[in-house]
């Protein structure tokens, strides 16, 4: 099974708040990776985390909050966001850095 | 810069003929390639990896890998509409613990 869930499917926000983003494995993956994509493009890597350390923030605003509680959780914590960061968010997991990723089916983020 | 190109395509290919899609990466410390398939509004989903050069196929699909022209492609035999998508290569080099995408192919199969 190489499932990857995400919470939740769609989320409108004010600019003001403050909401978060679940991602969920039971593959027994230590690498976890949250992906900002914008329609036509490719995604773009935003964290990585291995073995529930933070192994590479992409020079994202601190606006986005990271957190990975446990190997099978990744939070990202959202908050004051602008328009632009209007977006689908992929998580993605893979057995350990640098093996295949399996996405999630994303969040659609709307900032309004 | 490392680099991952792609043809953005769209490609057209009638239904049951052989898909060819192409990418070529600019370092040579890449280990690891993959591609994606991603419809219109959903995530992408594996469909190969491949790390040693030369085939390696699954079902309808076959992964091409030469590294000394750094190049890898994905062949899809028996076209079928469902093979209609965007299709991203991505590139890993070791230790690096992120993907490299390339900008995707648009393939259409035509009925």
């Amino acid at each position: 099974d190489t499932e990857v869930t995400q919470t939740p499917k769609h989320l409108v926000m004010g600019m003001t708040n403050k909401k978060s983003l679940k991602c969920e494995q039971h593959m027994g993956h230590r690498a976890m990776y949250w992906y900002k994509q914008k329609a036509k493009k490719p995604p773009e890597l935003m964290f990585v985390y291995s073995y529930e350390k933070l192994s590479i923030n992409e020079s994202v605003p601190s606006r986005f909050s990271p957190e990975c509680p446990n190997s099978s959780l990744l939070n990202l914590h959202l908050h004051a966001l602008q328009p632009e960061d209007s977006a689908l968010y992929l998580c993605a997991s893979s057995p350990v850095a640098d093996y295949e990723q399996y996405f999630g089916p994303g969040t659609r983020l709307t900032v309004t | 810069q490392k680099e991952v190109e792609q043809n953005s395509g769209p490609l057209s290919v009638p239904e049951g003929a052989i898909a060819s899609l192409n990418c070529t990466y600019s370092d040579r410390g890449s280990q690891s390639f993959f591609w994606y398939r991603q419809y219109s509004g959903k995530s992408p989903e594996l469909i190969m990896f491949i790390y040693s050069n030369g085939d390696k196929e699954d079902g309808r699909f076959t992964a091409q890998l030469n590294k000394a022209s750094q190049y890898v492609s994905l062949l899809i035999r028996d076209s079928q509409p469902s093979d209609s998508a965007t299709y991203l290569c991505a590139v890993n080099a070791q230790g690096a613990q992120k993907l490299v995408f390339g900008q995707g192919t648009r393939l259409t199969i035509n009925p």
